[in-house]
Formats: C-alpha cells, sequence, structure tokens
C-alpha cells in the first residue's frame, strides 16, 4: 500500500510570508501527526489530528495551526514567518486506535530567508 | 529537558564492530518504538516493543525493553556501513497525553 506522501519536498520561503504544508497518510490510517526537526532541538510535536480533531498539541506559538479533512489527509499552516522556522516538518500517519506505530513521509524540508 | 535521553549522542565505529544504544526515562511507558533515519528523510519504524523485559531480534539488531518499562536499548552486532544513521527512540506514556515522545536521537556512523 502507498506511505505517507507529503508535499512539496523543499520550500523556500521570506520571512513574513505563511506557507501550508500538506500530508495524505496511509490508506486506513485516521490520525496525522506533525513534527518539526531541527539539529539543535531534535523531533518536536507539534499536533495531531483524529477524525478532522486536533486530539493533542504541542508547545508551539500560535503561528502554527493545521487542519485535517474528512478523508484524513491534513495540511499545517505557518503564518508570519521567522527565520528560526527553518526545519524539516515531519507529518507521521497511524492508525490512531490507541496504537501509535507512527509511519512518517519524507517531510518538507522549509527554508526561510 | 527530554523525556526519554538517548546516550550516546554520537557514535562512530569501524564496520564489523558490535555497538549499544541507550534510551532512557523516569516515567513509565506502555510501549517504546525505535527509528532509523537517514539524512533528508523520514524516520522508518525498526520495532515496537509493548512488554517489560521483552526482546525482539531484527537480523543483527536486538532490542530490549527494561523490566520496569523505563528504559530501553538497541545492540547491533557487527555493524555495517548501510546502519549508519541517526537512530531515534519513541515512547507512549498517560502521563503525557498518549502522544509519542522522541529522544534526541543518536547518530551513528560506520566506517568501513
Amino acid at each position: 500500500k502507498a506511505g505517507v506522501t507529503q508535499t512539496p519536498r523543499y520550500l523556500i520561503k521570506t520571512r513574513g510570508q505563511q506557507v501550508t504544508l500538506s500530508c495524505s497518510p496511509i490508506s486506513g490510517h485516521r490520525s496525522v501527526s506533525w513534527y518539526q526537526q531541527t539539529p539543535g532541538q531534535g523531533l518536536q510535536f507539534l499536533f495531531e489530528y483524529f477524525s478532522e480533531t486536533q486530539r493533542n498539541k504541542g508547545n508551539f506559538p500560535g503561528r502554527f495551526s493545521g487542519r485535517q479533512f474528512s478523508n484524513s489527509r491534513s495540511e499545517m499552516n505557518v503564518s508570519t514567518l521567522e527565520l528560526g522556522d527553518s526545519a524539516l516538518y515531519l507529518c507521521a500517519s497511524s492508525r490512531g486506535d490507541g496504537d501509535t506505530e507512527a509511519f512518517f513521509g519524507q517531510g518538507t524540508r522549509l527554508t526561510v530567508v | 529537558t527530554q523525556l526519554l535521553e538517548q546516550s550516546p549522542q554520537f557514535l562512530s565505529i569501524q564496520e564489523g564492530e558490535n555497538l549499544t544504544v541507550y534510551c532512557n526515562s523516569s516515567s513509565v511507558f506502555s510501549s517504546l518504538q525505535w527509528y532509523r533515519q537517514e539524512p533528508g528523510e523520514g524516520p522508518v519504524l525498526l520495532v515496537t516493543v509493548v512488554t517489560g523485559g521483552e526482546v525482539k531480534k531484527l537480523k543483527r539488531l536486538t532490542f530490549q525493553f527494561g523490566d520496569a518499562r523505563k528504559d530501553s536499548s538497541l545492540h547491533i552486532t557487527a555493524a555495517q556501513p548501510g546502519d549508519t544513521g541517526l537512530y531515534l527512540c519513541a515512547g507512549q506514556a498517560m502521563e503525557y497525553g498518549n502522544k509519542l515522545v522522541f529522544g534526541a536521537g543518536t547518530i551513528l556512523r560506520v566506517k568501513s
């Protein structure tokens, strides 16, 4: 079966702009989690969506938001981009029924200049 | 402070050597997973352990979950250059809202 698909793979934005990243989970998976990965901080949890509802949230400012559609596809949005938002953004798909085995996409590499 | 402490942070060894990576916490986890990540790619799930004392083998990799479910180890026998990557442990615990929390990772480099 198809894996987790994230688009785009690479993105360059300027400070102050906003960006939307997309994630298509594995078919049948209802949970999508988003992570930010940087060399200094490692993998930081942003939020989790399950059945179109945010189920968990990490400690990120309100500039980071997300949503999930009825087909389980998810998007995350970052507004008013800052240089420090440059990172690899990873999406992970799981069944969401208490089973947390996560299957990751290849990520979106965001560079803010 | 990381909820899951991994050690060592970096490991550079010669092909054929053995190594062990550790993942420790003061919290009890209902399950713990190990992932391997290569540069520019997402982490790939290697194994999930759920029972205290559980040992799982995946070819040359041996994973162990501590009896108290607070720690885990990954042992690689006869490391190969293809084992090079970032090894991440991740766990699920009720006190963290049952979301998956990750350690900072161990960067392994195997030289030929």
